[in-house]
């Protein structure tokens, strides 16, 4: 009963280091998301999959790239670390109608130097 | 376009008292309402949700009732428990979820 598994937990990375965080959910879901919470600022969208083979852009995607690899997995690709992208980042799926309800996972806390 | 307001925090509350947190939307359409409760160091859960105006949600002691009138969706606790210290999110389904900032809430012995 997994729901949705999130790693690293933490990372910490320089300044133009890239790196992947990955994500799986176990509930056969559609739709996955990524946030970033930042203090004062809430949850604000980075990138959203309504399907395998699609993605879409949200609020703050930019310095962002995703994969949708299957149905299972949104990974999430910083390719040159900045320090704006320290933040803590969630990934989310959403199940189908009528409950329309995200599961989350746990989060990884990244600090870039 | 989409949004959601609440209140800002940081609430500190003795046990055993009331617990209002304001949250006010703007939405196309009829969207679905959430909160949603983040303990520390984990991600949000559900804590409850009303799908269309007049609707109550409630679960574990909380209630919020969807107001399409006032366009809001207040979270209601009529006696907190030390336990309910979390940061507290209002969110709306539209196209995607729209979320709020957050408000912390701290429950004093």
């Amino acid at each position: 009963n997994a729901g949705v598994t999130q790693t690293p937990k933490f990372q910490v990375l320089k300044t133009g280091q890239s790196m992947t965080l990955q994500c799986a959910q176990d509930m056969n879901h559609n739709s996955m998301y990524w946030y970033r919470q930042d203090p004062g600022m809430g949850l604000r969208l980075i990138y959203y999959s309504a399907s395998e083979g699609t993605t879409d852009k949200g609020e703050v995607p930019n310095g962002y790239n995703v994969s949708r690899l299957n149905k299972r997995e949104f990974s999430l690709r910083l390719e040159s670390a900045a320090p704006s992208q320290t933040s803590v980042y969630f990934c989310a799926s959403r199940s189908r109608a009528p409950e329309e309800k995200l599961f989350f996972g746990s989060g990884t806390q990244l600090s870039v130097l | 376009g989409n949004s959601v307001t609440q209140m800002e925090g940081p609430v500190t509350l003795s046990e055993e008292a009331f617990l209002t947190i304001n949250c006010t939307y703007t939405a196309t359409g009829y969207p679905s309402l959430f909160w949603y409760v983040q303990y520390p160091g984990e991600g949000l859960q559900l804590l409850l949700k009303a799908t269309k105006a007049d609707d109550k949600g409630s679960n574990k002691g909380f209630e919020a009732t969807y107001r399409k009138e006032t366009t809001s969706f207040h979270l209601e606790k009529g006696s907190v428990q030390v336990s309910d210290s979390a940061v507290y999110f209002c969110a709306l389904n539209g196209n995607q979820f729209y979320f709020g900032t957050g408000t912390s809430l701290t429950v004093i012995p």
